[in-house]
């Protein structure tokens, strides 16, 4: 019954490491989003998607690439971890892509810890 | 810079209690965007309302009521006759262009409804 739903819930890596976190929405939303949450409690909005286009791209470094196989799916994918990439994750879709995306439907959030 | 604060850390109340949240911000703009979420056991965020700092009309959905002062800074949250499924930690958030800047978010308040 999960409407958003991002998995893993946790994940711990290694400086270096590549990694992605999947994010899965069953509502029928044609735009999904990605945000970064940081330790202040700052919510970023990363990448938004609609319809398969990119929409929105904040100065997020190219390391961070987001994949959508189909409507239902905005996976992000991490490559050579840092440091600073530690933080919660969450994933968003929202019906209306001219709505603000703070009122989306947001995922549970996936915690990314970087050692 | 803008800040958030909610100082209510955590609140405890009897089923059916009426209960208000705290929330307190800062901010040199003229134009900014208030917003509560909820974030259930579950992980979650939901998002519960968004006022501009144009509309200092007070709102009531269902149980629900915001009381947003500008004179005050402030954006309070009441629950009427709190119900066990409103324990949930909620969040205070800001912006000054919803979708184009960060949401700066209080550190929330968790809140227990005790049957």
């Amino acid at each position: 019954d999960t409407a958003v739903s991002q998995t893993p819930k946790y994940l711990v890596t290694q400086m270096g490491n590549d990694k992605s976190i999947k994010c899965e929405q069953n509502l029928g939303h044609d735009t999904m989003y990605w945000y970064k949450q940081d330790s202040k409690k700052f919510l970023k909005i990363m990448f938004s998607y609609n319809n398969k286009e990119l929409i929105i791209n904040e100065t997020v470094p190219n390391r961070f690439s987001p994949k959508s196989p189909d409507k239902a799916h905005l996976n992000l994918h991490i490559n050579s971890l840092e440091l600073g990439d530690s933080a919660v994750y969450f994933c968003a879709s929202s019906q209306d892509k001219e709505k603000p995306a703070e009122e989306a439907f947001f995922g549970q959030g996936t915690r990314l810890t970087v050692v | 810079a803008q800040k958030v604060t909610q100082a209510q850390t955590e609140i405890s109340v009897v089923e059916k209690e009426d209960v208000t949240l705290d929330c307190v911000y800062e901010t040199r703009d003229t134009t900014y965007y208030l917003f509560w979420y909820k974030q259930p056991p579950s992980g979650e965020l939901v998002f519960l309302i968004r006022r501009n700092s144009f509309d200092e009309q007070n709102e009531i959905s269902g149980r629900y009521s915001w009381n947003f002062q500008k004179s005050t800074s402030s954006f309070n949250f009441t629950i009427t006759a709190s119900q066990v499924v409103d324990s949930a930690v909620y969040f205070c958030a800001l912006s000054e262009d919803p979708g184009n800047t960060p949401l700066v978010f209080g550190k929330g308040t968790r809140l227990s409804v005790i049957a």
